[in-house]
């Protein structure tokens, strides 16, 4: 078990750039999410993957972010045309559909990626 | 909707004992769900909570009233590494997922 790992671990763009974030979650995990998180808050859930179906999406997803997981395995994030407001830890977390140490789908998180958009 | 509480700081003395608390209003409950976070770092798994009663791990403990929306993490023999995040959070079913509620996160200083 290697754990959940993101890449990058942290990006500084422009306004206006696109950004592309990858993860890996645990391997036997069906589960994906997406949160986005901003200093002193907790994540806000993003999207959702069941395999390689998005089944969920957030209101706080707009049109400018689109999430994949082509494959069942990785997900990439990608947001268009960036603002300032899009400056956060975006975290991803996977979990097994099942019982795991913590239970019914406990997610376990990745080290997040840190955007900066200037 | 869903609607978590914990307090924003807390500060504890090393050795000692700290009791987090955190309130939540949600539909579909599914089980509660305690989160350490460092500063910069993902949030890391403690603790859960499905049916009402302690659930003792170590130093730490989690609590549940399901009927007064009522969670606490107890840590016992605090250490300055204990110093982070601590992350309340409320797992509900929805559709065929579920989704966890994250509360604000109730920061932890330990001073020796």
């Amino acid at each position: 078990d290697t754990g959940v790992s993101q890449d990058p671990r942290h990006k500084i763009t422009k306004r206006g750039q696109n950004v592309t974030f990858r993860c890996d979650p645990i391997s036997e995990h069906n589960r994906l999410y997406w949160y986005r998180q901003t200093l002193g808050q907790g994540p806000e859930f993003l999207t959702y993957f069941q395999n390689e179906a998005q089944l969920e999406k957030s209101r706080l997803l707009s049109d400018r972010f689109s999430a994949e997981r082509p494959k069942g395995s990785f997900s990439t994030l990608e947001i268009q045309r960036t603002e300032q407001g899009d400056s956060a830890m975006y975290l991803c977390a996977s979990s097994l559909r099942g019982y795991t140490r913590g239970g019914l789908d406990t997610q376990y998180f990745g080290p997040g990626t840190r955007l900066t958009v200037l | 909707g869903q609607n978590i509480d914990q307090p924003t700081e807390m500060t504890a003395t090393e050795g000692a004992i700290v009791q987090i608390n955190c309130t939540y209003q949600t539909s579909g409950f599914n089980g509660l769900f305690w989160y350490q976070q460092h500063a910069g770092e993902a949030p890391t798994f403690l603790s859960y909570n499905v049916l009402d009663g302690l659930e003792e791990k170590g130093r730490f403990s989690s609590f549940l009233s399901r009927s007064k929306g009522y969670s606490y993490l107890l840590l016992k023999e605090l250490q300055m590494k204990d110093s982070a995040s601590y992350l309340c959070a409320v797992r509900a079913a929805v559709y065929n997922f579920n989704k966890f509620y994250f509360g604000s996160g109730t920061k932890l200083n330990v001073k020796p």
